[in-house]
């Protein structure tokens, strides 16, 4: 089965740039997804197929896809940013999710 | 607005079954992937499978032989069994629309826990 490696956590300063990074094998072929999930709420999509925003993501959250590595990128950094991030990719019928990253913001 | 909710006991016994279901609001079942997902507590999502609104169904390899999902179309409602529950079953269990090969809907969540 496919495996997606997430570092567990990540901290940032307020206004700077957070990168988590979704490792897999030549996962820039497939599409990559993201999802911001604060505690006791469900996960919310913030990327899909690797760089789109749905309506209402702020224009700080980015994604990009290539090799064996895709990367969420969040700039100017907020305390309201502070959650869960997962990745995500569909392979042989299946959602596949990594293991979840957890972005402190000092 | 796609909503969707799920219900059915929050505590179950060890080696029954539990069992869910999702009553989806807001929009039709119909011609939707629609999944199941469950994340144990301070753990990452896990997915659990989905079905198509024509009954349809993929599951996860590690609980295949457990899960069975069933759609009610004319309710607007899918559901979840799964099989001779143990501990590490006890989790947050959410239900989704599938579109694309993403998740763009989910369910609050609801908490199931295995004990006796």
């Amino acid at each position: 089965s496919y495996v997606l490696t997430q570092p567990p956590s990540v901290s940032v300063a307020p206004g700077k740039t957070a990168r988590i990074t979704c490792g897999g094998n030549n996962i820039g072929s497939k599409s990559v997804h993201w999802y911001q999930q604060k505690p006791g709420q469900a996960p919310v999509l913030v990327i899909y197929y690797d760089s789109d925003r749905p309506s209402g993501i702020p224009e700080r959250f980015s994604g990009s896809n290539s090799g064996n590595t895709a990367t969420l990128t969040i700039s100017r950094v907020e305390a309201g940013d502070e959650a869960d991030y997962y990745c995500q990719v569909w392979d042989s019928s299946s959602v596949v999710f990594g293991g979840g990253t957890k972005l402190t913001v000092l | 607005q796609v909503q969707l909710q799920e219900s059915g006991p929050g505590l179950v016994k060890p080696s029954e079954t539990l069992s869910l279901t999702c009553t989806v609001s807001g929009g039709s079942i119909s011609s939707y992937y629609w999944s199941w997902i469950r994340q144990p507590a301070g753990k990452g999502l896990e997915w659990i499978g989905r079905i198509y609104t024509s009954g349809s169904t993929n599951y996860n390899p590690s609980l295949k032989s457990r899960v069975t999902m069933s759609v009610d179309t004319s309710k607007n409602q899918f559901s979840l069994k799964l099989s001779s529950v143990t501990a590490a079953d006890t989790a947050v269990y959410y239900c989704a629309r599938e579109g694309q090969q993403l998740i763009d809907y989910w369910g609050q969540g609801t908490l199931v826990t295995v004990s006796s």
